[in-house]
């Protein structure tokens, strides 16, 4: 299994709502990550997990929420979010987080959220 | 500025033509640089990647030679086909992240 799976695909919420996005991978990797592309952009990392532990934030609103229950599965709760916050939001994974596996990532396909 | 430059698009080609994606960077010390490529509704995958000056990566077709003198990193193919159509990426590192361009959107027609 090489996939990384987000659910939703597509997500509607109003700047009132609190939704999470989740992310799953199955391939044993110790590294997670959130990236951020808005249209014609190129993805921004937002962070990382590397063994379930907060490695990086990369001075993101408070409003996104990242938690890392275990090594699968890493989550994005979302709150009071803005509609500038509208963007396609991507999971990733690699072995580790060091500059040789993290060299390879694998990306999910990602959720389309728009904030109304 | 941008530490990784791209073409812009749409690149528009018939199949069958020759590609051509031109890539630069600017970085400090010797980055490792890379393709990903994001299929429509999916999301980005490693394409191809080179660790160190002259090498040459290539996948499925797909080449790029790590070029330090010119600070390039151009994707080339041969041939395009119609399932090549898709947006793609350099990237380079930095430290133990990833920094990508903006992306060049391929467009491949019969």
């Amino acid at each position: 299994d090489t996939e990384v799976t987000q659910t939703p695909k597509h997500l509607v919420m109003g700047m009132t709502n609190k939704k999470s996005l989740k992310c799953e991978q199955h391939m044993g990797h110790r590294a997670m990550y959130w990236y951020k592309q808005k249209a014609k952009k190129p993805p921004e990392l937002m962070f990382v997990y590397s063994y379930e532990k907060l490695s990086i934030n990369e001075s993101v609103p408070s409003r996104f929420s990242p938690e890392c229950p275990n090594s699968s599965l890493l989550n994005l709760h979302l709150h009071a979010l803005q509609p500038e916050d509208s963007a396609l939001y991507l999971c990733a994974s690699s072995q580790g987080w060091d500059r040789v596996s993290n060299e390879k990532l694998f990306f999910g396909s990602g959720t389309q959220l728009s904030v109304l | 500025g941008d530490s990784v430059t791209q073409m812009e698009g749409p690149v528009t080609l018939s199949e069958e033509a020759f590609l051509t994606i031109n890539c630069t960077y600017t970085a400090t010390g010797y980055p490792s640089l890379f393709w990903y490529v994001q299929y429509p509704g999916e999301g980005l995958q490693l394409l191809l990647k080179a660790t160190k000056a002259d090498d040459k990566g290539s996948n499925k077709g797909f080449e790029a030679t790590y070029r330090k003198e010119t600070t390039s990193f151009h994707l080339e193919k041969g041939s395009v086909q119609v399932s090549d159509s898709a947006v793609y990426f350099c990237a380079r590192s930095e430290g133990d992240k990833l920094i990508f361009g903006t992306g060049t959107r391929l467009q491949v027609f019969p």
